[in-house]
């Protein structure tokens, strides 16, 4: 099965760039998804297809994808951005959908 | 506005069933991929099953054989029976919609989350 990594927690000062890593074989060759959670609350879509935003999400969001890592980077970051973060894949070859083991994102 | 609410959820001791409703408005049920993701407490998320708006369906294989995903057109709700629960089902259960092309899929939209817990 189809395996995503992302490291347990990355920290960051307000005001500075995050950018969170998704490690995958080939990954660059599938659409990655990205989600944020904060604590107590439900998942939302942060990132779709790499780098599209749903509406109502900042453009300090982006995202990119190339070979074995995808990448979610949070420009400005504030201290409301503080949350988990996980991507996502779909596994074509099992049909089923594959999430990373998620970052905590800490402002420092 | 679309909406999903589960429901269902509770103590259950090992080895025991539940059955979680997804009740959703909004949108229409069985003419979207529908899935079942679920967080244990602390850890990650981890999706369990899908049913697509043609009706196949997929698990995964933690669950496989022992859970049951289904709906109910008539009433736009999402069902998961959970059968021959262990502790390691202990979980936060999340149904959410899926967009999903020839190429992929993500969660657009998320219900609340319904508290199952497996334990004597």
């Amino acid at each position: 099965s189809y395996v995503l990594t992302q490291p347990p927690s990355v920290s960051v000062a307000p005001g500075k760039t995050a950018r969170i890593t998704c490690g995958g074989n080939n990954i660059g060759s599938k659409s990655v998804h990205w989600y944020q959670q904060k604590p107590g609350q439900v998942p939302v879509l942060v990132i779709y297809y790499e780098s599209d935003r749903p509406s109502g999400i900042p453009e300090r969001f982006s995202g990119s994808n190339s070979g074995n890592t995808a990448t979610l980077t949070i420009s400005r970051v504030e201290a409301g951005d503080e949350a988990d973060y996980y991507c996502q894949v779909w596994d074509s070859s099992s049909d089923h959908v594959v999430f990373g083991g998620g970052t905590t994102l800490t402002v420092l | 506005e679309v909406q999903l609410v589960e429901s269902g959820g509770g103590l259950v001791q090992p080895g025991g069933s539940l059955r979680l409703s997804c009740g959703a408005s909004g949108f229409t049920v069985s003419s979207n991929h529908m899935s079942w993701v679920r967080q244990a407490p602390g850890k990650g998320l981890e999706w369990v099953s899908v049913i697509h708006s043609g009706g196949s369906i997929y698990y995964a294989d933690s669950v496989k054989g022992r859970f049951t995903i289904s709906r109910d057109n008539s009433k736009n709700t999402l069902y998961l029976q959970m059968n021959s629960l262990r502790g390691e089902d202990t979980a936060v259960y999340y149904c959410a919609r899926e967009a999903f092309d020839y190429s992929s899929s993500f969660f657009d939209f998320w219900g609340q989350g319904t508290l199952v817990t497996v334990s004597s």
